[in-house]
């Protein structure tokens, strides 16, 4: 069965930066492309990043454009997210999704900024 | 960017009540349109994709509709685990963009 383990969080400062992975099985990792999306505490969700199946396309949310880099590695089955210039407004449960449609969504990880 | 509005924000049904969610989009977005389910504390789960196709494993309880900018999702006969928070989301144009939810409680 399909599955999405993101790991990476935690506690960080302001400024700083954090990667997030997330580890996927279930499918053939290299033919979809992959999301990541956030919903900060009480909120909603939000997109925050895509990329293509081969990695070549990439877009990304202007909240975070700039600061946030996605990536992958298929030979590893492995997405990830480079997080830069983290600011208290990031703080949010992190989570991976597969394709367009977020047909399949990781448990999530948490991401705290803050001094 | 796309602007997706939910109606009602929250409602509250009886176990065996049907309801209905409807999600409008600022702008034509064909059938790109995803609904989720999200539990307190839990990852959201995929419901409905392509405005009207049911993923697996999904029960036929749920259903979508509609095209362009208005969208629905209709809940049958409700159970205690239907109970949820529901989203929508376009697909059709960057950014990704969800509406704002709504909380389906107890009555």
């Amino acid at each position: 069965q399909v599955q999405l383990v993101e790991s990476g969080g935690g506690v960080v400062q302001p400024g700083r930066s954090l990667r997030l992975s997330c580890a996927a099985s279930g499918f053939t990792f290299s033919r979809y492309d992959m999301l990541w999306g956030r919903q900060a505490p009480g909120k909603g969700l939000e997109w925050v990043a895509f990329i293509s199946y081969d990695g070549i396309n990439k877009y990304y949310a202007d909240s975070v454009k700039g600061r946030f880099t996605i990536s992958r590695d298929n030979s590893k089955n492995t997405l990830f997210l480079q997080m830069d210039s983290l600011r208290t407004e990031d703080t949010a449960v992190y989570y991976c999704g597969r394709s367009l449609s977020f047909d399949y969504w990781g448990q999530g990880t948490l991401v705290t900024v803050s001094s | 960017d796309i602007q997706m509005t939910q109606s009602p924000s929250s409602l509250s049904a009886s176990v065996g009540d049907r309801v209905t969610i409807t999600c409008r989009a600022s702008q034509d977005i064909i059938n790109y349109l995803a609904w989720f389910q999200q539990k307190p504390g839990k990852a959201p789960k995929s419901l409905i994709y392509a405005a009207s196709s049911l993923q697996s494993g999904v029960p036929s309880k749920f259903s979508g509709s509609g095209s362009g900018t208005d969208f629905t999702l209709t809940i049958s006969s409700l159970q205690p685990e239907d109970f949820a928070t529901y989203y929508c989301q376009q697909y059709n144009s960057y950014p990704l963009t969800f509406g704002q939810g709504t909380r389906l409680e107890i009555k």
